[in-house]
């Protein structure tokens, strides 16, 4: 079980707006810490999608955007396209457990 | 722009140590958090530990009794160590690298290597 509650799984249409949740607590998102975002399609490793809950990683488009709450984040993306379909993972770190820590993921299927 | 290739046996039987190494290329290999995370077949990601230039780690706490991370600088590499593996340790690992504070993001990746742990 993920320390970063995300849900297994989202879909879209091509062109409509998408949002996957990421959901800690209080010894970890809901400390301070950074949220990221990464977007693993199969095959390659996962590729920095979002840094410290809202940048852009280079290259990544505008259609992309992430934001914090509380103990919460949540990444935006806009304008699906088929290309999207991938894995979506969101990461922080956790101060009781010292530790880096990852969501379950989130598949997200376009439609 | 940096560039990380692993290294290291596909297969691993129980028991024994699964060991694997990252060069690093396109920038030096002080000033940056090295890490090790896996993936379970079908599973999320799970980060395993880190090690910065210094020498200094910090290790889950659900693999530290079995992990050890180590650096070469003259090498510009540095490695994982997993004794005592078992199947539940069958996972494609990647080595990562980032910004040399805690929760930082990981903005390189290795290619990955799949270990599996059968005898």
């Amino acid at each position: 079980q993920s320390v970063l509650t995300q849900p297994p799984s989202v879909s879209g249409a091509p062109g409509q707006r998408v949002t996957i949740s990421c959901t800690g607590s209080s010894s970890n998102i809901g400390a301070g810490y950074d949220v990221h975002w990464y977007q693993q399609v199969p095959g390659p490793a996962p590729k920095l999608l979002i840094y410290r809950n809202n940048n852009r990683a280079s290259g990544v488009p505008g259609r992309f955007s992430g934001s914090k709450s509380g103990t919460s984040a949540s990444l935006a993306i806009t304008g699906l396209q088929v290309e999207d379909e991938a894995d979506y993972y969101c990461q922080s770190f956790d101060t009781n457990l010292r530790t880096w820590v990852f969501g379950g993921g989130t598949k997200l299927t376009v439609l | 722009q940096v560039q990380l290739q692993m290294s290291g046996p596909g297969l691993v039987k129980p028991s024994e140590t699964l060991s694997l190494t990252c060069i690093v290329s396109g920038d030096s290999i002080s000033g940056y958090y090295w890490s090790w995370i896996r993936q379970p077949p079908g599973k999320g990601l799970e980060w395993i530990g880190c090690i910065y230039y210094s020498g200094s780690t910090d290790y889950n706490p659900s693999l530290r009794s079995r992990v050890t991370i180590s650096v070469d600088m003259s090498k510009k590499q540095f490695s994982l160590r997993l004794t005592s593996v078992t199947a539940a340790d069958t996972a494609l690992y990647y080595c990562a690298g980032g910004a040399p504070y805690s929760g930082s993001p990981f903005d390189y990746w290795g290619q990955g290597t799949l270990v599996t742990v059968s005898s």
